[in-house]
């Protein structure tokens, strides 16, 4: 079975520059979250995909863009690209379970996630 | 205020020690709870799941508290390879939809 799957790993890119990062999520799983994650901090949730629309959107700006396949698989872009957007981008899939009669998103799976370094 | 408060630490133990980590959460009517493990530059892996007041595997416990809004993850005869950072996740309601949010994390160091 195979997890949750990122790519590329590491990427060195200079300011101004666009990067499209990509995710196949774990098998069965229909629900990908996107995370970026600043050395020494939590990861900061960017957007979650379903159904191929985006669900949930966190405080970033529009720069940050993304997309969900029928196959469930997803990207993230990040355009006009600053020193700032240097972190580790971890992509997350996850089921929803009925938990009080609400449906929420059970456990997180991780990938490996995408070491974005901007010169 | 931030919706998920961790202690950075460090926290420093040697073998053996038992140890505690608290998380504060901002939003009452978040239901559902987790800790999360990360070790260093690699991705964050699910230690404990927590969907009423408390749960426990083995050497670790993670309990909740409602009224005061907090979980906390005890961690009993600490081993070396506990040393890691551990991440409160709380799953907070916003439009209609939930956002698994993060904590910055406590950084744990286990010594012999």
């Amino acid at each position: 079975d195979a997890g949750v799957t990122q790519s590329p790993t590491h990427l060195i890119k200079t300011r101004g520059q666009q990067v499209t990062l990509r995710c196949s999520p774990k098998s069965g799983h229909d629900t990908v979250s996107w995370y970026q994650q600043a050395l020494g901090q939590g990861p900061q949730f960017i957007f979650q995909y379903y159904e191929e629309e985006e669900r949930q959107r966190g405080n970033f700006p529009d720069r940050f863009s993304g997309h969900q396949f029928p196959n469930y698989s997803s990207e993230l872009n990040v355009n006009a690209l600053l020193l700032g957007d240097s972190a580790l981008y971890l992509c997350a899939s996850s089921l929803d379970l009925l938990i009080r009669g609400d449906r929420e998103p059970g456990e997180l799976f991780f990938g490996e996630g995408s070491r974005l370094t901007v010169l | 205020r931030k919706e998920v408060e961790q202690d950075p630490g460090p926290f420093n133990v040697p073998e053996g020690a038992t140890v505690a980590f608290n998380c504060t959460y901002s939003n009452s009517a978040s239901q559902s709870f987790f800790w999360y493990r990360q070790d260093c530059r690699k991705e964050p892996k699910l230690l404990m799941s927590v969907y009423s007041s408390g749960n426990e595997d083995g050497r670790f416990t993670a309990q909740l508290n409602r009224a005061s809004q907090y979980i906390s993850l005890l961690i009993r005869d600490s081993k070396l390879s506990d040393s890691a950072t551990y991440l409160c996740v709380v799953i907070v309601p916003s439009g209609g939809s939930y956002i698994p949010t993060f904590g910055r994390g406590t950084s744990l160091i286990v010594h012999p």
